[in-house]
Protein backbone atom coordinates (compact mmCIF):
# COMPACT_ATOMS: atom_id res chain seq x y z
CA UNK A 1 0.00 0.00 0.00
CA UNK A 2 1.03 3.79 -1.17
CA UNK A 3 2.11 6.07 2.17
CA UNK A 4 3.33 9.19 2.48
CA UNK A 5 5.93 10.51 5.28
CA UNK A 6 6.48 14.32 6.19
CA UNK A 7 8.51 15.88 8.44
CA UNK A 8 9.26 17.36 11.01
CA UNK A 9 5.14 17.68 12.51
CA UNK A 10 6.15 20.74 14.30
CA UNK A 11 8.53 23.86 13.37
CA UNK A 12 9.32 27.21 15.35
CA UNK A 13 11.70 29.00 13.20
CA UNK A 14 12.98 32.79 13.51
CA UNK A 15 12.30 35.06 10.98
CA UNK A 16 15.28 35.12 7.99
CA UNK A 17 16.42 31.59 9.18
CA UNK A 18 16.36 29.00 6.40
CA UNK A 19 13.55 26.18 5.48
CA UNK A 20 13.57 22.79 4.63
CA UNK A 21 10.42 20.60 4.39
CA UNK A 22 10.99 16.75 3.13
CA UNK A 23 8.28 14.35 2.06
CA UNK A 24 8.30 11.44 0.77
CA UNK A 25 6.03 8.52 -0.89
CA UNK A 26 6.08 4.41 -0.62
CA UNK A 27 4.63 1.91 -2.72
CA UNK A 28 4.05 3.60 -6.15
CA UNK A 29 5.76 5.28 -9.10
CA UNK A 30 6.12 8.59 -10.49
CA UNK A 31 3.12 9.67 -8.07
CA UNK A 32 2.41 13.92 -8.64
CA UNK A 33 3.12 15.50 -5.77
CA UNK A 34 2.06 18.65 -4.26
CA UNK A 35 3.47 21.30 -1.52
CA UNK A 36 -0.07 23.50 0.01
CA UNK A 37 -0.28 25.54 2.82
CA UNK A 38 -3.34 26.28 4.87
CA UNK A 39 -2.72 29.52 6.88
CA UNK A 40 -5.08 29.92 10.44
CA UNK A 41 -8.63 30.53 9.20
CA UNK A 42 -7.94 30.37 5.64
CA UNK A 43 -8.13 27.28 2.97
CA UNK A 44 -6.01 25.16 1.36
CA UNK A 45 -3.26 27.19 -1.32
CA UNK A 46 -1.41 25.07 -3.71
CA UNK A 47 2.33 26.14 -3.41
CA UNK A 48 4.08 23.85 -6.17
CA UNK A 49 3.36 20.61 -8.01
CA UNK A 50 5.53 18.49 -9.90
CA UNK A 51 4.64 15.75 -12.23
CA UNK A 52 8.23 13.82 -12.74
CA UNK A 53 11.78 14.45 -10.92
CA UNK A 54 12.98 18.06 -11.72
CA UNK A 55 9.48 19.45 -12.91
CA UNK A 56 8.40 21.96 -10.55
CA UNK A 57 5.21 24.04 -11.39
CA UNK A 58 4.53 27.08 -9.16
CA UNK A 59 1.12 28.20 -8.59
CA UNK A 60 2.15 31.53 -6.17
CA UNK A 61 4.84 33.95 -6.33
CA UNK A 62 6.95 33.80 -3.16
CA UNK A 63 10.07 33.46 -1.18
CA UNK A 64 9.68 29.27 -1.14
CA UNK A 65 10.79 27.43 -3.86
CA UNK A 66 10.42 23.25 -4.22
CA UNK A 67 12.93 20.83 -6.45
CA UNK A 68 12.00 16.65 -6.48
CA UNK A 69 15.58 15.17 -6.61
CA UNK A 70 14.12 11.54 -6.61
CA UNK A 71 10.98 10.41 -8.21
CA UNK A 72 8.95 9.62 -4.95
CA UNK A 73 11.31 12.66 -2.91
CA UNK A 74 9.38 16.53 -2.50
CA UNK A 75 10.77 19.60 -0.86
CA UNK A 76 9.95 22.77 0.32
CA UNK A 77 12.86 25.09 1.17
CA UNK A 78 13.24 28.84 1.96
CA UNK A 79 16.54 30.79 1.99
CA UNK A 80 14.64 33.25 4.56
CA UNK A 81 11.28 32.98 6.10
CA UNK A 82 9.04 35.66 6.41
CA UNK A 83 6.26 35.68 9.64
CA UNK A 84 3.56 35.56 6.81
CA UNK A 85 5.34 32.37 5.89
CA UNK A 86 4.01 30.57 8.79
CA UNK A 87 0.83 27.95 8.42
CA UNK A 88 0.43 24.70 8.07
CA UNK A 89 2.37 22.93 5.45
CA UNK A 90 1.26 20.25 3.75
CA UNK A 91 2.47 17.62 1.13
CA UNK A 92 0.00 15.79 -0.89
CA UNK A 93 0.19 13.08 -3.69
CA UNK A 94 -2.40 11.46 -6.41
CA UNK A 95 -2.03 8.95 -9.33
CA UNK A 96 -3.15 11.29 -12.55
CA UNK A 97 -5.38 8.31 -14.30
CA UNK A 98 -7.62 7.94 -11.03
CA UNK A 99 -10.42 10.26 -10.86
CA UNK A 100 -10.38 10.28 -6.86
CA UNK A 101 -8.39 12.77 -4.77
CA UNK A 102 -5.33 13.48 -3.27
CA UNK A 103 -3.56 11.62 -0.13
CA UNK A 104 -1.69 14.29 2.13
CA UNK A 105 0.89 13.71 4.79
CA UNK A 106 -0.14 14.53 7.94
CA UNK A 107 1.67 17.91 7.82
CA UNK A 108 4.30 20.46 9.08
CA UNK A 109 3.05 22.85 11.59
CA UNK A 110 5.71 25.87 10.73
CA UNK A 111 5.50 29.14 13.24
CA UNK A 112 8.28 32.10 12.13
CA UNK A 113 8.69 34.12 15.39
CA UNK B 1 -17.15 34.75 -7.14
CA UNK B 2 -15.43 32.22 -5.31
CA UNK B 3 -14.83 29.38 -7.23
CA UNK B 4 -15.96 27.12 -4.65
CA UNK B 5 -17.79 28.21 -2.17
CA UNK B 6 -18.89 26.95 1.60
CA UNK B 7 -20.83 28.20 4.29
CA UNK B 8 -18.39 28.36 7.20
CA UNK B 9 -20.66 27.34 9.69
CA UNK B 10 -19.98 26.32 12.51
CA UNK B 11 -22.98 24.05 12.40
CA UNK B 12 -24.24 22.74 15.90
CA UNK B 13 -25.89 19.76 16.19
CA UNK B 14 -27.07 17.47 18.67
CA UNK B 15 -26.21 13.48 18.46
CA UNK B 16 -28.63 11.42 16.22
CA UNK B 17 -29.50 14.88 14.49
CA UNK B 18 -29.29 14.66 10.60
CA UNK B 19 -27.28 17.43 9.12
CA UNK B 20 -26.99 18.68 5.08
CA UNK B 21 -23.90 20.71 3.80
CA UNK B 22 -24.23 22.29 0.37
CA UNK B 23 -20.91 23.42 -1.63
CA UNK B 24 -21.60 25.77 -4.98
CA UNK B 25 -18.85 25.83 -7.49
CA UNK B 26 -18.74 28.16 -10.31
CA UNK B 27 -16.73 26.32 -13.44
CA UNK B 28 -19.00 24.01 -15.24
CA UNK B 29 -16.67 22.80 -16.53
CA UNK B 30 -15.67 21.09 -13.21
CA UNK B 31 -15.32 17.11 -14.02
CA UNK B 32 -15.12 15.45 -10.06
CA UNK B 33 -16.26 15.94 -6.87
CA UNK B 34 -15.31 15.24 -3.35
CA UNK B 35 -15.42 15.74 0.10
CA UNK B 36 -12.66 15.39 2.59
CA UNK B 37 -13.09 15.67 6.09
CA UNK B 38 -10.45 17.94 8.27
CA UNK B 39 -10.35 16.96 12.18
CA UNK B 40 -8.37 20.36 14.26
CA UNK B 41 -4.72 20.19 13.27
CA UNK B 42 -5.08 17.63 11.14
CA UNK B 43 -4.28 16.58 7.74
CA UNK B 44 -7.91 16.39 5.25
CA UNK B 45 -8.89 12.94 4.03
CA UNK B 46 -10.88 12.17 1.48
CA UNK B 47 -14.49 10.83 2.87
CA UNK B 48 -16.23 10.38 -0.30
CA UNK B 49 -16.10 11.16 -4.35
CA UNK B 50 -18.96 12.29 -5.52
CA UNK B 51 -21.10 10.61 -8.61
CA UNK B 52 -23.52 11.84 -10.79
CA UNK B 53 -26.08 9.68 -9.55
CA UNK B 54 -25.25 10.34 -6.14
CA UNK B 55 -23.88 8.19 -4.00
CA UNK B 56 -24.03 6.59 -0.43
CA UNK B 57 -21.53 5.21 2.25
CA UNK B 58 -23.24 4.32 5.47
CA UNK B 59 -24.49 7.34 7.46
CA UNK B 60 -23.14 9.64 4.69
CA UNK B 61 -24.76 10.72 1.08
CA UNK B 62 -23.35 12.56 -1.18
CA UNK B 63 -25.50 14.43 -4.27
CA UNK B 64 -24.51 15.78 -7.48
CA UNK B 65 -26.39 18.93 -9.38
CA UNK B 66 -25.27 19.66 -12.83
CA UNK B 67 -27.42 21.75 -13.56
CA UNK B 68 -27.60 24.03 -10.41
CA UNK B 69 -23.81 23.31 -10.34
CA UNK B 70 -23.96 22.60 -6.52
CA UNK B 71 -22.81 19.34 -4.31
CA UNK B 72 -24.19 18.52 -0.79
CA UNK B 73 -23.42 15.96 1.68
CA UNK B 74 -26.01 14.38 3.99
CA UNK B 75 -24.83 12.74 7.85
CA UNK B 76 -27.40 10.72 8.92
CA UNK B 77 -27.19 9.97 12.78
CA UNK B 78 -25.08 12.33 13.71
CA UNK B 79 -22.02 10.93 15.77
CA UNK B 80 -19.89 13.30 18.53
CA UNK B 81 -16.83 11.67 15.96
CA UNK B 82 -18.20 13.35 12.60
CA UNK B 83 -17.30 16.76 14.79
CA UNK B 84 -15.02 18.39 12.19
CA UNK B 85 -14.34 20.44 9.03
CA UNK B 86 -16.32 19.46 5.65
CA UNK B 87 -14.02 20.75 2.34
CA UNK B 88 -15.88 20.80 -0.82
CA UNK B 89 -13.71 19.73 -3.39
CA UNK B 90 -13.89 19.92 -7.09
CA UNK B 91 -11.41 19.14 -10.12
CA UNK B 92 -11.01 20.74 -13.06
CA UNK B 93 -8.80 19.36 -15.90
CA UNK B 94 -7.45 16.42 -16.52
CA UNK B 95 -4.00 13.81 -16.40
CA UNK B 96 -1.26 16.71 -15.65
CA UNK B 97 -3.45 19.32 -16.23
CA UNK B 98 -5.83 18.39 -12.93
CA UNK B 99 -6.24 21.00 -10.80
CA UNK B 100 -8.25 20.53 -7.62
CA UNK B 101 -10.21 23.82 -5.87
CA UNK B 102 -11.02 24.02 -2.90
CA UNK B 103 -13.60 25.13 -0.58
CA UNK B 104 -12.79 26.99 3.02
CA UNK B 105 -14.90 24.26 4.86
CA UNK B 106 -18.22 24.04 6.72
CA UNK B 107 -17.47 23.32 10.33
CA UNK B 108 -19.48 20.77 12.34
CA UNK B 109 -20.35 19.96 16.14
CA UNK B 110 -22.08 17.50 17.27
CA UNK B 111 -22.80 17.50 20.69
CA UNK B 112 -23.93 15.22 23.69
Amino acid sequence: SQTIHQWPATLVQPVGSPLSLECTVEGTSNPNLYWYRQAAGRGLQLLFYSVGIGQISSEVPQNLSASRPQDRQFILSSKKLLLSDSGFYLCAWSVTDRPWGYTFGSGTRLTVV
Amino acid sequence: RKEVEQDPGPFNVPEGATVAFNCTYSNSASQSFFWYRQDCRKEPKLLMSVYSSGNEDGRFTAQLNRASQYISLLIRDSKLSDSATYLCVVNIGSGNNRKLIWGLGTSLAVNP
